[in-house]
């Protein structure tokens, strides 16, 4: 079946500092990637679609110089974080699709804890 | 008003118990989906749907298009069914999904 690798599971990083959470659509050609974040007992929230070689499409209060969301090939999505505060600490959650009609398959998640 | 409303949100059974899920979404729809979350994170996808009942293993989903409402049912419930179980709709009108609350399931052996 698809798979979709995530990377890290899990981050630490300082204030100030930038992380990059890559996601890697192991058996197929993900045309379309999102990118969720998720606060503890509530529902995914959509930050951004991307697709593949086209700028990403940011949700409304989704900062896009903080959130930067590359789709560089049909494999791989990346999801930096620049500049991480504490607020930023969350679940992050890529989905990856191959077109309409074909579902959605989500990544493992990464748990990014900024101190 | 979400959407996208399921209930219980929160669901404790004994192993070997029925279990029904439901869902109720007021927009139109190409596809619904289930989604199951695990503790760690996880999402995993279950089921797809777009008309009448499918069954993998213990699991089956129905949903009638016409009352805009899905069930998902696990049969002879185990502890390791316990999971947060998302429903999730492709909206006709968009190409990303829309989210339930979730579903919290605990079984207890």
């Amino acid at each position: 079946g698809a798979v979709v690798s995530q990377h890290p599971s899990w981050v630490i990083c300082k204030s100030g500092t930038s992380v990059k959470i890559e996601c890697r659509s192991l058996d197929f050609q993900a045309t379309t990637m999102f990118w969720y974040r998720q606060f503890p007992k509530q529902s995914l929230m959509l930050m951004a679609t991307s697709n593949e070689g086209s700028k990403a499409t940011y949700e409304q209060g989704v900062e896009k110089d903080k959130f930067l969301i590359n789709h560089a090939s049909l494999t791989l999505s990346t999801l930096t974080v620049t500049s991480a505060h504490p607020e930023d600490s969350s679940f992050y959650i890529c989905s990856a699709s191959r077109g309409a009609g074909y579902g959605y398959t989500f990544g493992s998640g990464t748990r990014l804890t900024v101190v | 008003k979400n959407e996208v409303e399921q209930s219980p949100q929160n669901l404790t059974a004994q192993e070997g118990e029925f279990i029904t899920i439901n869902c109720s979404y007021s927009v139109g729809i190409s596809a619904l989906h289930w989604l199951q979350q695990h503790p760690g994170g996880g999402i995993v996808s279950l089921f797809m749907l777009s008309s009448g009942k499918k069954k993998h293993g213990r699991l089956i989903a129905t949903i009638n298009i016409q009352e805009k409402h899905s069930s998902l049912h696990i049969t002879a419930s185990h502890p390791r069914d316990s999971a947060v179980y998302i429903c999730a709709v492709d909206e006709t009108s968009g190409s990303r999904l829309t989210f339930g609350e979730g579903t919290q399931l605990t079984v207890n052996p």
